[in-house]
């Protein structure tokens, strides 16, 4: 079975300062994408960042980065410069069988920004 | 702008009544959309697959008497709570891929707003 799992079930930062959030994962597929996604207060799910297995590079996205570990299954998120809007639940999901199909989600972890 | 459009955002029912939830892809077709169930302070669920003119597909433990699921368009998915009792009380969320060209996966998911749901 395809999972994946995040062990901060909480974190805070201060504004203007760094954060990574971990997420792990496991798979026997060799191809597949993996997601960060934000959900704030609102509920409403906003994609921050993408990575396709296949690629090396980490993704950027502005203030958003990843650190993609293939090998160890390690799939982190860094955000630079907190800000208080960056306040939010923030979810790792998977498509892990490459399908492109249904996604797996992480069970969360809420990052609170603080002034 | 939203891609996705779920409708109603709030609904407030009594038990044993029946109640839809919409999930429209607005400026793309979607053959495929998810039906997502969330409880509080926890992740996503997926309850089902729905499937463009077939049968949707049902995650283990989800009863598909009980959550209805017709895709009768390339733009429309409605689940329908049949018989609504104040545990099926939560947050559903739909969502759709809009495929681009070339790679599988080439697009993410687009999620609509959620719905919250209450049976009194």
């Amino acid at each position: 079975a395809q999972t994946v799992t995040q062990s901060q079930p909480e974190m805070s930062v201060q504004e203007a300062e760094t954060v990574t959030l971990s997420c792990t994962y496991d798979t026997s597929e060799n191809n597949y994408y993996l997601f960060w996604y934000k959900q704030p207060p609102s509920r409403q799910m906003i994609l921050v960042i993408r990575q396709e297995a296949y690629k090396q590079q980490n993704a950027t996205e502005n203030r958003f980065s990843v650190n993609f570990q293939k090998a160890a299954k390690s799939f982190s998120l860094k955000i630079s410069d907190s800000q208080l809007g960056d306040t939010a639940m923030y979810f790792c999901a998977s498509d892990l069988t490459g399908s492109a199909r249904q996604l797996t989600f992480g069970s969360g972890t809420q990052l609170t920004v603080l002034p | 702008g939203a891609v996705v459009s779920q409708h109603p955002s709030r609904v407030i029912c009594k038990s044993g009544t029946s109640v839809k939830i919409e999930c429209r892809s607005l400026d793309f077709q979607a053959t495929t959309m998810f039906w997502y169930r969330q409880f509080p302070k926890q992740s996503l669920m997926l309850m089902a697959t729905s499937n463009e003119g077939s049968k949707a597909t049902y995650e283990q433990g989800v009863e598909k008497d009980k959550f209805l699921i017709n895709h009768a368009s390339l733009t429309l998915s409605t689940l329908t709570v049949t018989s609504a009792h104040p545990e099926d009380s939560s947050f559903y969320i739909c969502s759709a891929r809009r495929w681009g060209p070339g790679q599988l996966g080439n697009s993410p998911l687009h999620f609509g707003n959620g719905t919250r749901l209450t049976v009194t």
